[in-house]
């Protein structure tokens, strides 16, 4: 069974600030992983989508990378602004033949102090 | 493009009525999906589809919840007899089948007194 972990639960950083955050499955056959970011009492909003045969994805201050072999994905913000507080969360969807079942990880949740 | 549209966004009811959640996917997208949010258990899949086939309904709790997707551009999750426990934010999401970018709706939150 995938399981994905999210490592720090929390964080709280000063603004400008550059970061990174972790996230990790114990599965490597996965088919794509994804970070998504849900700001409270919202919906989650696709930020990157990273195919299984991809090595990074980026948009503008974001960049997300992948290492199937280790099982091990970062999501990396630059020049973090306060707009960034969310909470952030991977999620992995596995190959063919578990479906289109993704399972998430518990989430980041990330402060960015003015 | 609208995005995912759930419907209501807020319902408060009393436990034993029976509740429906509606949602319309992302025009063309063919996979559909339902997902409850908890703090307790986090984000839980329920049901999806695949051009509104229910492919995998493992999640669904118990036999109070059922999902249905009529055509492409509606899907619904009812809840009968609704009970407090069942207290939480359901969101649903949709896909192309490939490359399997989800994207959710704003979710409907659901309380049963």
């Amino acid at each position: 069974k995938q399981e994905v972990t999210q490592i720090p639960a929390a964080l709280s950083v000063p603004e400008g600030e550059n970061l990174v955050l972790n996230c990790s499955f114990t599965d490597s056959a996965i088919y794509n992983l994804q970070w998504f970011r849900q700001d409270p009492g919202k919906g989650l909003t696709s930020l990157l989508l990273i195919q299984s045969s991809q090595r990074e994805q980026t948009s503008g201050r974001l960049n997300a990378s992948l290492d199937k072999s280790s099982g091990r994905s970062t999501l990396y913000i630059a020049a973090s602004q306060p707009g960034d507080s969310a909470t952030y969360l991977c999620a992995v969807s596995g190959g063919e033949t578990s479906g289109s079942r993704l399972t998430f990880g518990e989430g980041t949740q990330l402060t960015v102090n003015p | 493009d609208a995005g995912v549209i759930q419907s209501p966004r807020h319902e408060v009811t009393e436990m034993g009525q029976e509740v429906t959640l509606r949602c319309k996917p992302i025009s063309g997208h063919n996979s559909l999906f339902w997902y409850r949010q908890t703090m307790m258990r986090g984000l839980e899949l329920l049901i999806y589809f695949n051009n509104n086939v229910p492919i995998d309904d493992s999640g669904m709790p118990e036999d109070r919840f059922s999902a249905k997707m009529p055509n492409a551009s509606f899907s619904t999750l009812k809840i009968q007899p609704s009970e407090p426990r069942d207290s939480a934010v359901y969101f649903c999401a949709s896909s192309f089948r490939r490359p399997r970018e989800l994207f959710f709706g704003e979710g409907s939150r659901l309380t049963v007194l």
